[in-house]
């Protein structure tokens, strides 16, 4: 039982790369997120999903775009990456408490 | 805006001496979780409260709901090292959502 599963674990991209980060729970939770964690900043909710096929905005989803393929997958993608979007960035799914995946630690040169 | 606010940011305490952080929600919660989380690590489920006026205890840790469910505490008697890390309140308002609000967290250094 692997919980959330989240990749890469690190990355470095060049300014105005794109990427994709994965996401994949094995719980058969409906709620599943993307935060980042900021020095500071705690916890900020980028995007979240209630349930497959649905997503909704959290409170800094400029940049980003997700996709909620199915119940176990929900992918976080960087169109073209910015500076700014240096952060560590964390997986979660919810089934009454959240259980979060090792985090990607992104840098953007 | 913020809707779970917690305070301090940080907190310093030298090994023995204890420490509380403490979280206020602007709206009535269903339920308030306490995460974990070990430097370099992930945010790690502690415990979790439902009812008006609920106390819990796991070894040194306490944890208070407020009687209008919209407050709550976590208070670490006689601190470790091993208590170093950042604790996160997160507030549930019960929505089909699931979502789940965060406090910025409350970063904890344990002087030997």
């Amino acid at each position: 039982n692997a919980g959330v599963t989240q990749t890469p674990k690190f990355q470095v991209l060049k300014t105005g790369q794109s990427m994709t980060l994965q996401c994949a729970q094995d719980m058969n939770h409906n709620s599943m997120y993307w935060y980042r964690q900021d020095p500071g900043m705690g916890l900020r909710l980028i995007y979240y999903s209630a349930s497959e096929g649905t997503t909704d905005k959290g409170e800094v989803p400029n940049g980003y775009n997700v996709s909620r393929l199915n119940k176990r997958e929900f992918s976080l993608r960087l169109e073209s990456a910015a500076p700014s979007q240096t952060s560590v960035y964390f997986c979660a799914s919810n089934g009454g408490q959240a259980f979060f995946g090792q985090g990607t630690r992104l840098t953007v040169v | 805006g913020q809707q779970v606010m917690q305070i301090p940011q940080y907190q310093h305490v030298q090994e023995g001496e204890d420490f509380t952080t403490y979280c206020n929600s602007s709206t009535t919660l269903s339920n308030i979780q306490w995460y974990k989380q070990r430097p370099g690590g992930h945010p790690v489920f502690l415990i979790q409260l439902v009812k008006s006026g609920e106390v819990k205890k796991q070894k040194r840790l306490t944890f208070q709901f407020g009687e209008a469910k919209k407050n709550s505490s976590l208070h670490i008697t006689a601190t470790q090292t091993t208590d170093v890390g950042t604790y996160f309140c997160a507030g549930d308002r019960g929505s089909t959502l699931g979502r789940l609000y965060f406090g910025r967290g409350t970063q904890l250094t344990v002087w030997p």
